[in-house]
């Protein structure tokens, strides 16, 4: 079954870059994501990446996939104060109903 | 653009109440899902929809919980007899025909009283 895990927190100066990372265990063919939520509000898709890529980048948003170790990061280049939010990493199998596996979520702080 | 929009946006509610959460997904979306995350875990999936009936639910779906489309727009959740421990934050999705992307609404929060 599907399996995603995060470390919790991190904290990253403004104009720096942050790298969240994630683990995954699925071994089928798998879309894997990176949501964004703010304090009180909803699920914001901000990237997916496939899992026979290895890199897909997206203005400040670079995702790398490691499959061999099926590990997942989402880097943001220049974070700024209104990046932070909490980052979840999820997954879904290709094909079939698509369900979303949720990671724990990390929580990014970004100090001025 | 196109959004998942759900109502309300807070219900409070007393123990052993019906209650009922709205979502309209996306236009021309043919897969429809609810999560729910209880207050600082990760978000969990409850149930998925597609072509009118249930097509994977999880262990936390139990018969206290059903959906519906009534009207081909709307989409619900409805708690039979809530429980202090259904006080959680509910999302709705949707998704279409061969998309990747789940899209979110902002969530229904709940709580029990």
């Amino acid at each position: 079954g599907e399996d995603v895990e995060q470390s919790l927190f991190l904290s990253v100066r403004e104009g720096d870059s942050s790298v969240i990372n994630c683990t995954y265990t699925d071994s089928s063919s798998t879309y894997l994501y990176w949501y964004k939520q703010e304090p009180g509000a909803g699920l914001q898709l901000l990237t997916y990446i496939f899992s026979n890529m290895d890199m897909k980048q997206d203005q400040r948003l670079t995702v790398l996939l490691n499959k061999k170790d099926k590990h997942l990061s989402l880097r943001i280049a220049d974070t700024q104060t209104g990046d932070s939010a909490i980052y979840f990493c999820a997954e879904s199998i290709r094909g079939g109903y698509q369900k979303v596996t949720f990671g724990t979520g990390t929580k990014l702080q970004v100090i001025p | 653009e196109p959004e998942v929009t759900q109502t309300p946006s807070h219900q409070v509610t007393q123990m052993g109440q019906e209650v009922i959460l709205r979502c309209v997904p996306i236009s021309n979306h043919l897969y429809f899902y609810w999560y729910r995350q209880i207050l600082g875990q990760k978000v969990e999936f409850l149930v998925s929809f597609y072509n009118n009936e249930i097509s994977e639910k999880s262990e936390i779906f139990d018969d206290q919980f059903s959906v519906e489309r009534p009207d081909g727009s709307n989409f619900t959740l409805k708690i039979r007899s809530t429980k202090l421990e259904d006080s959680a934050m509910y999302f709705c999705a949707s998704r279409g025909d061969r998309e990747p992307e789940a899209f979110f609404g902002q969530g229904t929060r709940l709580t029990v009283v």
